[in-house]
């Protein structure tokens, strides 16, 4: 079946650091990827896509390639701020006929000043 | 303006009661969707509906019942409410999903007492 694999959290870092969330995903054929961000007490937004193999994501500073060998969609962000503190969700939808969005587990990032 | 919207946005209710969520898209999308968010922010599907028929249906208790009455609206109706339904429940639509993912609504926290 899809399943998605992220880095377990919580992941706490100083302002301006460099963020790595790690995310891997099982999937036949070639799945759209998806990061969506979730802030305290609110829905999930989708803050990046990328919709075929080596596709670059990017928005608000986040970036994400689709890398097929090794079905790898890592989020980055080069300097994090106060305010990017939320839970990070990694997803799929599966190419063929289904459409059902398949999430990971989620990594909550905390970001100190 | 808002795309899905949820109403209520918090329920608190006693073991054994029937409630209802609705949920709203203005966004024209031909598909909703009901997701259950748990304590640990673990994401899970419960059903998928596209123009008012039932595409995608969990292993969800009897007691949930999906209600699409057009394709803009799609309720949730859970009978006889346990102790272990205490979550939030997400909303969401989409149109094309493989290239635009879901859009959200902001969710409602359901508390079984």
């Amino acid at each position: 079946g899809n399943s998605v694999t992220q880095m377990e959290g919580p992941v706490t870092l100083s302002e301006e650091a460099f963020l790595t969330i790690n995310c891997t995903y099982t999937a036949t054929g070639y799945p759209s990827l998806f990061w969506y961000v979730q802030y305290p007490g609110e829905g999930l937004q989708l803050l990046l896509k990328a919709t075929k193999a080596d596709d670059k994501g990017s928005n608000k500073g986040f970036e994400a390639t689709y890398r097929k060998e090794t079905t790898s969609f890592h989020l980055e962000k080069g300097s994090v701020q106060v305010s990017d503190s939320a839970v990070y969700f990694c997803a799929l939808i599966p190419s063929g006929s289904a459409r059902q969005l398949t999430f990971g587990s989620g990594t909550q990032l905390t970001v100190l000043p | 303006d808002t795309a899905v919207s949820q109403t209520p946005k918090y329920l608190v209710t006693q073991m054994g009661n029937d409630k209802s969520i609705k949920c709203e898209q203005n966004l024209g999308h031909d598909t909703m969707y009901w997701y259950k968010q748990d304590s640990k922010k673990f994401l899970k599907i419960m059903f998928s509906y596209n123009n008012k028929e039932l595409i995608i249906n969990e292993t969800v208790p009897n007691r949930f019942s999906p209600k699409s009455p057009d394709k803009a609206h799609l309720n949730l109706h859970i009978n006889s409410l346990e102790l272990g339904d205490s979550a939030v429940y997400f909303c969401a639509s989409s149109q094309d999903a493989d290239r635009g993912g879901y859009t959200f609504g902001s969710g409602t926290r359901l508390t079984v007492v």
